[in-house]
This record gives structure tokens, sequence and C-alpha cells, in this order.
């Protein structure tokens, strides 16, 4: 069974470029959430999707959006970028709403 | 709010020695879960256990063990007997009512060989 498949896993973008970032679930999987890791702030919550639908949404900035395709896989979107939004951003997948997340590698975005 | 604290910032331990790792939480709602997961040099945040607040049974895996304690709000974690491949940031988290998941800064973990 394939686990959640992030896509790129590495990513260098200059400041003020936008960029997409991608999240493919495990199969059946219909909830996806994601994550950014900074050394500084930790894990901090960014969106929760389910069947399409935004669930929860962490406190940033509206440069950071997303979105859930019928197909269960999610794109996140950050326009504008800042340094300060170099990270490792991770996805989760889970198979009900708020069921256990099974994490994907991340992908690493670094902004110069 | 949801708030999870590991105080632990870095442990470093010789192998074969146990080693726990301490997670407190802070929480209104009666029923919530809490979550161990394990960081990798890879990234990817590798899922060790949950447990609801109804169950305060301790958990045993092979050489790791849960002690849940909700009269302390704490769901410690430890490993016994510790490898150099334990060596990883561990994450505590706490999801509770329609609230994500909320993690704690993490403990970073070195066994040394």
């Amino acid at each position: 069974k394939a686990g959640v498949t992030q896509t790129p896993r590495y990513l260098i973008k200059t400041r003020g470029q936008q960029v997409t970032l991608s999240c493919s679930p495990i199969s059946g999987h219909r909830s996806v959430s994601w994550y950014q890791q900074t050394p500084g702030q930790g894990l901090q919550f960014l969106f929760e999707y389910f069947s399409e639908t935004q669930r929860n949404k962490g406190n940033f900035p509206g440069r950071f959006s997303g979105r859930q395709f019928s197909n269960s896989r999610s794109e996140m979107n950050v326009s504008t970028l800042e340094l300060g939004d170099s990270a490792l951003y991770l996805c989760a997948s889970s198979l009900e709403d708020r069921g256990n997340p099974t994490f994907g590698s991340g992908t690493r975005l670094t902004v110069v | 709010a949801q708030k999870v604290t590991q105080a632990q910032t870095e442990i470093s331990v010789v192998e074969k020695e146990d080693v726990t790792l301490d997670c407190v939480y802070e929480t209104r709602d009666t029923t919530y879960y809490l979550f161990w997961y394990k960081q990798p040099p890879s990234g990817e945040l590798v899922f060790l256990i949950r447990r609801n607040s109804f169950d305060e049974q301790n958990e045993i895996s092979g050489r790791y063990s849960w002690n849940f304690q909700k009269s302390t709000s704490s769901f410690n974690f430890t490993i016994t007997a510790s490898q150099v491949v334990d060596s990883a940031v561990y994450f505590c988290a706490l999801r509770a009512g329609n609230t994500p998941l909320v993690f704690g800064k993490g403990t970073r973990l070195s066994v040394i060989a």
C-alpha cells in the first residue's frame, strides 16, 4: 500500500515568486492536512480538508492557500514568497474525518 | 486552547540505557486523543501510538512503553535498552474536539554507541 506522496521533495525559489506543492494521500483516504515545520516555530497547522471541503485553517496569512480535488489529492500554494517561508511542508492523510494521520516525507522549500 | 509541552529539547544517552521522554498537555475538552510521532532525518513523521482520553491503560510495544496519567495531564514515552536507530526527534501531539493536531516542540534523542 503506497504511503502519502509529496512532490517535489526539494524546491528552491526566489523571493516574490509563487510555489505549488502537491500531496497524494493514501488510496481511500479522504482527509488531508498540511503542516509547516521550521526550527523556530516547530510544527504549525496550515489547512485541513475532508471531501474537498476545508474544515480548518491555521493562523497563516492569505498568501497561503490550498485545495483538495475530487480524487482527494491536495495542493497548497504560497504566493509572493518570503525568506521566512523556507520550511519543511508536511502533508498527512487519514481515512476518516479527523482520523489517525499518516504523514508524507515532506517538501523542503528554500526561499532565497 | 490546546497546548502540548515537551520540556526536554535534547537528550543524549548511551546505547542500552533506558530513556523517558516527557509530554504534558493542556485541554478543556473531556474527549481528546494523544499521539507520539518519530521523525528520523528523512523528515517523515512516523506514527507510534494514539491514546484516547478514556483509556488510561499503559501500553507496551516491544522496547517502547507509554504512561498516560490524566491526573497530571502527562503522556510520557519510555524507550528501554535504547539503540542507535532510536536516534530521532520525537513529537507528542494532541487532538481535541474539532481542532487539528497540536504538536509539542519535539525532543531530539541521540543514542550514542
